[in-house]
């Protein structure tokens, strides 16, 4: 099963709102609300910001939220700051009973 | 405080054997889903096995099914994956990582800080 797809870059200036996206069938993403987004800054184990679609673990900031249409799923942050600069993965469980990954997506704040 | 603590990584040759081991503390270890993801030098993750917090329940990627054996120990707090047949393309850090319920494998809150495999000759 391929990754499902996300854009290899995004970028935005501190303040700014940016979205990534990831796309996946109607096997993975388009029939479960079982996606995930982890951030991972370089050298580091990856953190999750968002789980089933757009739900926060405690700790994340709301800057960070999750939303799905069909087979993409999407992640939105607000307010752009420094430390968000990292790159950044989504993932899905999938009819085969198994999870996939994005193939991650670099956050450059400028 | 959660913690995972991976080991077990190193060199070893291809067609060879290795077992990862991941010693968790800081939740109610048999309560909680457990899954091994990896990340090849520069390239992106892959999720590689699962297994639910009873242990009765496990699942595998295709790239390492009947060549990856996951388990857990739950009277040790410990999660295994067993290696075998090893090939180059499974050279990567891997991951030990806690679920947020007894079959939600899907959704990982936790990562340990990995542990690095490298498949050569």
């Amino acid at each position: 099963q391929s990754a499902l797809t996300q854009p290899p870059s995004v970028s935005g200036s501190p303040g700014q709102s940016v979205t990534i996206s990831c796309t996946g069938t109607s096997s993975d993403v388009g029939s479960y609300n079982r996606v995930s987004w982890y951030q991972q800054p370089p050298g580091t184990a990856p953190k999750l910001m968002i789980y089933e679609v757009s739900n926060r673990p405690s700790g994340v900031p709301d800057r960070f939220s999750g939303s799905k249409s069909g087979n993409t799923a999407s992640l939105t942050i607000s307010g752009l700051q420094a430390e968000d600069e990292a790159d950044y993965y989504c993932s899905s469980y999938t009819s085969s009973s198994s999870l996939i990954f994005g193939g991650g997506t670099r956050l450059t704040v400028l | 405080e959660v913690q995972l603590l991976e080991s077990g990584g190193g060199l070893v040759q291809p067609g060879g054997s290795l077992r990862l081991s991941c010693a968790a503390s800081g939740f109610t270890f048999s309560s909680y889903a457990m899954s091994w993801v990896r990340q090849a030098p520069g390239k992106g993750l892959e999720w590689v096995s699962a297994i639910s917090g009873s242990g009765a329940s496990t699942y595998y990627a295709d790239s390492v099914k009947g060549r990856f054996t996951i388990s857990r120990d739950n009277s040790n707090n410990a999660v295994y994956l067993q290696m075998n047949s090893l090939r180059a393309e499974d050279t990567a850090v891997y991951y030990c990582a806690k679920g947020m319920g007894g079959s939600s494998w899907h959704k990982n809150d936790y990562w340990g800080q990995g542990t690095l495999v490298t498949v050569s000759s």
